[in-house]
């Protein structure tokens, strides 16, 4: 399996532009989550999705931020208007519900904002 | 949502154990210990996890105190690969079985 897929990479953009990452999930699995990290808050968990349904939204910092999963193999983290306090390192994570729930992390994407 | 307590870093010398403590003093009976670690640039990785008894993988083995009040991830021979972030984390069976909590976590330095 190629494991969990995020896209970009690195996103620099300027203050005040939309700003959407992409993941994709394992195969199979029914869990995706969204987290955030930066040096001065750590790892944060944002959102999370079961069988493409956001179970808890209640880390998302403010209506700026929006999650969709339209099916079980995609979902999308949107910033609009991204703000300079928005820099972070975005990782998406999967996991099955079977076992013991291990998650398995998105390689991340870096984001700049100007 | 029960809490974990780590130092903040340790240091190993390469090829010698390491011993990574974790205290969760407000666990609950039916709360799950998970290990996961960061390499640096890297996105989180699974290292093990366990209830009650102690548990041992490829990678890790985990010792739980009898009153699940404290936990242990020991790396058997440290190598220079493993020099990383570990993060302790307690997962409930029940709602929000999934929700994770990753506190700042230990970070490890290996010496050669």
């Amino acid at each position: 399996d190629a494991g969990v897929i995020q896209s970009p990479r690195h996103e620099v953009t300027e203050m005040g532009q939309e700003v959407t990452l992409r993941c994709k999930p394992i195969s199979g699995h029914d869990y995706l989550f969204w987290y955030r990290q930066t040096m001065m808050r750590g790892l944060e968990l944002l959102i999370y999705f079961n069988n493409n349904v956001p179970i808890d939204d209640s880390g998302m910092p403010e209506d700026r931020f929006s999650a969709k999963m339209p099916n079980a193999s995609f979902s999308t983290l949107k910033i609009q208007p991204s703000e300079p306090r928005d820099s972070a390192v975005y990782f998406c994570a999967s996991s099955s519900g079977q076992g013991g729930g291990e998650q398995y992390f998105g390689p991340g994407t870096r984001l700049t904002v100007t | 949502d029960a809490k974990t307590t780590q130092p903040n870093s340790m240091e190993s010398n390469e090829e010698e154990p390491v011993h990574l403590p974790c205290n969760h003093s407000t666990i609950s009976g039916t709360d799950y210990i998970h290990w996961y670690r960061q390499l640096p640039s890297q996105g989180p990785e699974y290292v093990i996890h366990g209830l009650t008894s102690n548990v041992n993988n490829r990678m890790a083995s985990l010792a739980i105190a009898e009153d699940r009040k404290s936990s242990t991830l020991i790396l058997h021979r440290a190598t220079l690969r493993d020099a990383a972030v570990y993060y302790c984390i307690l997962r409930a069976p029940i709602y929000n079985f999934n929700k994770f909590y990753f506190g700042s976590g230990t970070k490890l330095n290996v010496k050669p």
